[in-house]
């Protein structure tokens, strides 16, 4: 069976401090991943996309980067965080061997001090 | 013409009754429609989806009706109960591209 895993569960970094947040994928190859950022009481802002290791299309830009080191491994990073990089990270995959659910992990909730 | 349009934002049911959330898309070359319920504190999980073949999709209490022509796609959950408060959020997208428009979700809360 499939199943996606996302760590840290929450962090709390300071303002300009690095970031990285790791999300894995079991049970499936060369899935396409996501990395979403939802604020409090919003909805999912897609931040990134990635159709193959090294493949990273970015749909917002801003101080935040993501990298695909292998097939199924997909990691959110930053340099130094901003106040306004507080939020509810998440990380999803689609099995392109399926019929295109997009499947969630159970996030990251990133505070920023 | 990427947008899909959900309402209402927050939606209050007494136990028993029935939910009802609407979403509308512009984009006709989305050809997948699925539903996601979110807890707090957990990524949304799939709920239901549909394709534009079909006008209807039941599954339990939940039931997606389609309207190709008007673009439009609602969520039905009969027999509303507690456990069902819950964030709702609807989604489109194409096989062409595996990329999600979610709508802006509903906040939906079932009175014991």
């Amino acid at each position: 069976s499939q199943t996606i895993h996302q760590w840290p569960a929450t962090l709390v970094q300071p303002v300009g401090s690095p970031l990285s947040l790791e999300c894995t994928v079991e049970g499936t190859s060369n899935p396409n991943l996501y990395w979403y950022r939802q604020a409090a009481g919003r909805g999912l802002q897609l931040l990134f996309y990635s159709v193959g290791i090294g493949q990273i299309s970015s749909e917002v830009p801003q101080n935040l980067s993501a990298s695909r080191p292998q097939d199924r491994q997909f990691i959110l990073s930053s340099k130094k965080l901003l106040l306004s990089d507080s939020g509810f990270y998440l990380c999803a995959y689609v099995d392109r061997g399926s019929n295109q659910p997009q499947h969630f992990g159970d996030g990251t909730r990133l505070s920023i001090l | 013409q990427q947008q899909v349009k959900q309402s209402p934002q927050s939606l209050i049911v007494q136990k028993g009754g029935i939910s009802i959330i609407n979403c509308a898309y512009e984009n006709t070359a989305f050809d997948y429609f699925p539903w996601y319920q979110q807890f707090p504190g957990k990524g949304p999980a799939l709920l239901i989806a549909i394709r534009p073949d079909v006008s209807e999709k039941k599954e339990g209490r939940f039931t997606i009706s389609f309207n190709k022509s008007a673009k439009q796609f609602s969520l039905h959950i009969m027999d509303s109960q507690p456990g069902d408060s819950a964030t709702y959020f609807c989604a489109a997208s194409n096989s062409g591209t595996y990329k999600y428009i979610f709508g802006t979700g509903t906040r939906l809360k079932v009175l014991a």
